[in-house]
């Protein structure tokens, strides 16, 4: 597709479950964002890639959130024993930095952890 | 450490008066600064940039170094501007954050 695509939609999970969410981001970009999103907040910074790998990982709450990109295309987002903190919007975008940095979002994956 | 400030969570306006959204930052270097807008059950998406000095939908906003600011204006506010609005600062290490945003909600 043309945009960029996060899956999935919706995720609702119990506290402790394992999340993995999906992003495939437009061909030829670089970059490739995540942002955490709670309910009246702006996108909070987690991680962003430079190709394959994790140029700035510093928004990462803590050691359960991981996130890869092993081919330097779409990435996966990890959270492993979650939390109902974790309940939020988790956006990705991407970029192609060689021009002029725009963001390009998905739609987002809502967490909903029980 | 940069940082984007947005003062007004909320900000009302008549149809017809200008429009201020305020945009503050703290970053010690040269930022690009940037307008993200997300209108209803849409996806965010770049109203404008500071380093094209465009004006898009009738929106500018110009760079104050001096006073840190990048403050989104139009001089006449329309209804279908009602949504939200993000400031996000880049870095030189083109980390990208964002601010709290602001709801623009035109009365009519």
């Amino acid at each position: 597709g043309a945009g960029v695509s996060q899956t999935p939609s919706n995720k609702v999970t119990e506290k402790g479950k394992y999340v993995e969410l999906r992003c495939d981001p437009i061909s030829g970009h670089t970059a490739l964002y995540w942002y955490r999103q709670s309910l009246g907040q702006g996108p909070e910074f987690l991680i962003y890639f430079q190709g394959t790998g994790a140029a700035d990982d510093s928004g990462l709450p803590n050691d359960r959130f991981f996130a890869v990109r092993p081919e330097g295309s779409v990435s996966t987002l990890k959270i492993q024993r979650t939390e109902r903190g974790d309940s939020a919007v988790y956006l990705c975008a991407s970029s192609s930095l060689a021009g002029d940095g725009e963001l390009f979002f998905g739609e987002g994956s809502r967490l909903t952890v029980l | 450490a940069q940082r984007v400030t947005q003062p007004e969570k909320l900000l009302s306006v008549f149809k017809g008066a200008p429009v201020e959204l305020k945009c503050n930052y703290s970053y010690s270097g040269s930022p690009e600064l940037f307008w993200y807008v997300q209108y209803s059950r849409q996806r965010l998406q770049l109203l404008l940039r500071h380093i094209s000095r465009e004006s898009i939908k009738g929106f500018t906003a110009d760079l104050n170094k001096g006073e840190t600011s990048f403050h989104l204006k139009k001089p006449f506010a329309q209804e279908e501007d009602s949504a939200m609005y993000y400031c996000p600062l880049r870095g030189r290490d083109d980390k990208i954050i964002f601010g709290k945003g602001t709801r623009l909600h035109i009365l009519p």
